[in-house]
């Protein structure tokens, strides 16, 4: 069974940093692209950061360019999500996707809750 | 930057009601549109890919159709497990994006 298991979110306060991990199985990691997409509480759906298969290529939205770090380690099949200088508005369920053909997001996983507040 | 308008935010329906979203992106995107269904306190799931492809094992009561700018998504005969939050999601790189995924605000369906 394809799964995504994250991991790491939590409270932290304004200025902070956090570490997501997700974890894979069922699948041939090392041959996916993978995405992180949040969302925030009682809102809709954000894509946050993109990373090829061999980690070789690397995007990011506006709202994390330059304070967020997307990264892979394919011998450990797992996917991270460096936070630095944490905001409010960083508040949200961080979901780790799968990309698959025709650009599509399956399987998410469960998502992690990352809070930001003081 | 392409947005997408999604509308309407919110429908409720009685069940084997016919329901339709929009999704209308502000520049064409050929066929790069996606639907996913999320149900309370869930992860997304894929439901049409390529604007009009039903995924594998999603029942058949699901369609979407469009290409260029207006896509439509459709619950031929609404079922109470439907209950859920739909969104549109398209993918571009058009400059100065070199990749982008934009998702729609969701259409919350309730049942009447």
């Amino acid at each position: 069974e394809v799964q995504l298991v994250e991991s790491g979110g939590g409270l932290v306060q304004p200025g902070g940093s956090l570490r997501l991990s997700c974890a894979a199985s069922g699948f041939t990691f090392s041959s996916y692209e993978m995405n992180w997409v949040r969302q925030a509480p009682g809102k809709g759906l954000e894509w946050v950061s993109y990373i090829s298969s061999s980690g070789s290529t690397i995007y990011y939205a506006d709202s994390v360019k330059g304070r967020f770090t997307i990264s892979r380690d394919n011998a450990k099949n797992s996917l991270y999500l460096q936070m630095n200088s944490l905001r409010a508005e960083d508040t949200a369920v961080y979901y780790c996707v799968r990309e698959m053909v025709y650009w599509t997001f399956d399987p998410w996983g469960q998502g992690t809750l990352v809070t930001v507040s003081s | 930057d392409i947005q997408m308008t999604q509308s309407p935010s919110s429908l409720s329906a009685s069940v084997g009601d016919r329901v339709t979203i929009t999704c209308q992106a502000s520049q064409d995107i050929s066929n790069y549109l996606n639907w996913y269904q999320q149900k309370p306190g869930k992860a997304p799931k894929l439901l049409i890919y390529d604007a009009s492809n039903l995924e594998t094992g999603v029942p058949s009561r699901f369609s979407g159709s469009g290409s260029g700018t207006d896509f439509t998504f459709t619950i031929s005969s609404l079922q109470p497990e439907d209950i859920a939050t739909y969104y549109c999601q398209q993918y571009d790189n058009l400059p100065p994006y070199l990749l982008r995924f934009t998702f729609g605000g969701g259409t919350k369906v309730e049942i009447k």
